[in-house]
C-alpha cells in the first residue's frame, strides 16, 4: 500500500529560524506529490505540488526519488506560517495524507 | 467562483442513527472526492465520485456510502451511526482529469454521541 510519512507531529522554531517540514513515501510508480496546508479555521487548502516546481510563500519542497522524500522547506519562518502541515500522494483519483504536521513559529 | 461548500457545517447524532452530508462543488468541477479527518487516523479518503459514477473507493465499511448527481453536487450517508463515526468530513472538488487540484470545502463537523 501506498504510504506517506510525517514523523514529526509538531516543529517548534523561532521567527526567522529555518524550516524543514519532513515527508517520506512509499510508492511503486511515478508519484506526485503535495503539500496542503491548514491554517487556524481555514479549510484545507493547496500549498505547493512537486510537479510545479514553483516557490510560494517562501515554501520549496524538492522530490528526492533516491531517498523517497519531499520535505518542505523555508529558509526564515514567519509567525504566520504557523499551520498544520499535511503532505500528500496522489494515487489515481485520490490522495493519500500523512498525519501531519503542526509548525508553530514562536516571535 | 464560489468554492465547495458544505452543509450542514456541524451535525450531533446518536448512535445507531444514520446521517447524510451535503457537498456543492465548485461549478464546472465534476469530481467529488470525499475524506474523514479525526485526530487519531488523519485525514483518509472515503470515496470519489466523477459524473454520477463511484470512481474509487477507500477502506470504510458499507455504512459510508455516497452518490453523485446530475449536476455534480454530492451526497454522503453514514447509518448505523458509531461513537468512531465523530469526524470532520470534508469534500474536495475537482475537474477530474489528470494533475487537476483538489480544493477542499470547510467540512462538516459530525459528533456521535
Amino acid at each position: 500500500a501506498q504510504r506517506v510519512t510525517q514523523p514529526e507531529k509538531l516543529l517548534s522554531v523561532f521567527k526567522g529560524a529555518p524550516v524543514e517540514l519532513k515527508c517520506n513515501y512509499s510508492y511503486s510508480g511515478s508519484p506526485e506529490l503535495f503539500w496542503y496546508v491548514q491554517y487556524s479555521r481555514q479549510r484545507l487548502q493547496l500549498l505547493l505540488r512537486h510537479i510545479s516546481r514553483e516557490s510560494i510563500k517562501g515554501f520549496t519542497a524538492d522530490l528526492n526519488k533516491g531517498e523517497t522524500s519531499f520535505h518542505l522547506k523555508k529558509p526564515f519562518a514567519q509567525e504566520e506560517d504557523s499551520a498544520m502541515y499535511y503532505c500528500a500522494l496522489k494515487e489515481g483519483d485520490k490522495l493519500v495524507f500523512g498525519a501531519g504536521t503542526i509548525l508553530r513559529v514562536k516571535s | 467562483k464560489a468554492g465547495v461548500t458544505q452543509t450542514p457545517r456541524y451535525l450531533i447524532k446518536t448512535r445507531g442513527q444514520q446521517v447524510t452530508l451535503s457537498c456543492s462543488p465548485i461549478s464546472g468541477h465534476r469530481s467529488v472526492s470525499w475524506y474523514q479527518q479525526t485526530p487519531g487516523q488523519g485525514l483518509q479518503f472515503l470515496f470519489e465520485y466523477f459524473s454520477e459514477t463511484q470512481r474509487n473507493k477507500g477502506n470504510f465499511p458499507g455504512r459510508f456510502s455516497g452518490r453523485q448527481f446530475s449536476n455534480s453536487r454530492s451526497e454522503m450517508n453514514v447509518s448505523t451511526l458509531e461513537l468512531g463515526d465523530s469526524a470532520l468530513y470534508l469534500c474536495a472538488s475537482s475537474q477530474g482529469t489528470a494533475n487537476n487540484e483538489q480544493f477542499f470545502g470547510p467540512g462538516t463537523r459530525l459528533t456521535v454521541l
